[in-house]
């Protein structure tokens, strides 16, 4: 069965500071892979997905994450962090048809100014 | 288009008692799926429902069930309930197959004393 793993249980980052949060998975095959946020007091919203093709994938908000097959992870990356992205952020992976979306365990950012 | 709605927002119960939770999907959304949201667990995968039809379910005793209607409508109950279940409980739409995406309602929050 595919998994999620998300190392960083939470991070904190200044306000105009990069960002990279960290994910792994774990699937023989190619997998469907997803970004979501939410926000405080909020259900998730997508931010970006990966089904194939360019490994780069630019999402709303800012973001991107980066597939890389050879360590088994997508990476999300934001350049420049604004307040207003402090959230918790959740990596998911599919493997297709219809089968269930896993999640990871979440990251929860904290912006600093 | 209204987006998923899932009521109530708050729940508060005691040990024994069951208890009803309602998702509305978005209109045209035949798929509707139910996790919960723990601090330290992220989201876990309690079941989903196609066409009134549950087609996926996740590692959760006999005491969380659910349905869906003919108008895409779903219900989650849990009886019995105990302390441990007290968590967010999210629900999520999409139009059927696990790469697209879903859209999420913002939770019904379950307190159990």
């Amino acid at each position: 069965a595919q998994s999620v793993t998300q190392p960083d249980i939470h991070i904190t980052v200044s306000e105009g500071a990069s960002l990279e949060l960290r994910c792994n998975y774990s699937y023989g095959a190619t997998p469907y892979l997803f970004w979501y946020v939410q926000s405080p007091g909020q259900g998730l919203q997508l931010l970006l997905k990966y089904f194939s093709g360019d490994t780069l994938v630019q999402g709303i908000k800012g973001f991107e994450a980066e597939f890389k097959r050879s360590q088994s992870s997508f990476n999300l990356r934001k350049p420049s962090v604004h307040w207003s992205d402090a959230a918790e952020y959740f990596c998911a992976v599919a493997t297709g048809g219809n089968e269930k979306l896993t999640f990871g365990t979440g990251t929860r950012l904290t912006i600093i100014p | 288009k209204a987006g998923v709605t899932q009521t109530p927002r708050y729940l508060i119960k005691t040990r024994g008692q069951q208890v009803t939770l309602s998702c509305s999907p978005i209109s045209g959304h035949r798929s509707v799926s139910w996790y919960q949201q723990t601090p330290g667990q992220g989201l876990q995968f309690l079941f989903e429902y196609f066409s009134e039809t549950q087609r996926n379910k996740g590692n959760f005793p006999g005491r969380f069930s659910g349905r869906q209607f003919s108008n895409s409508r779903s219900e989650m109950n849990v009886s019995t309930l105990e302390l441990g279940d007290s968590a967010l409980y999210l629900c999520a739409s999409s139009l059927g197959l696990a790469t697209e995406k879903l859209f999420f309602g913002s939770g019904t929050q379950l307190s159990v004393l």
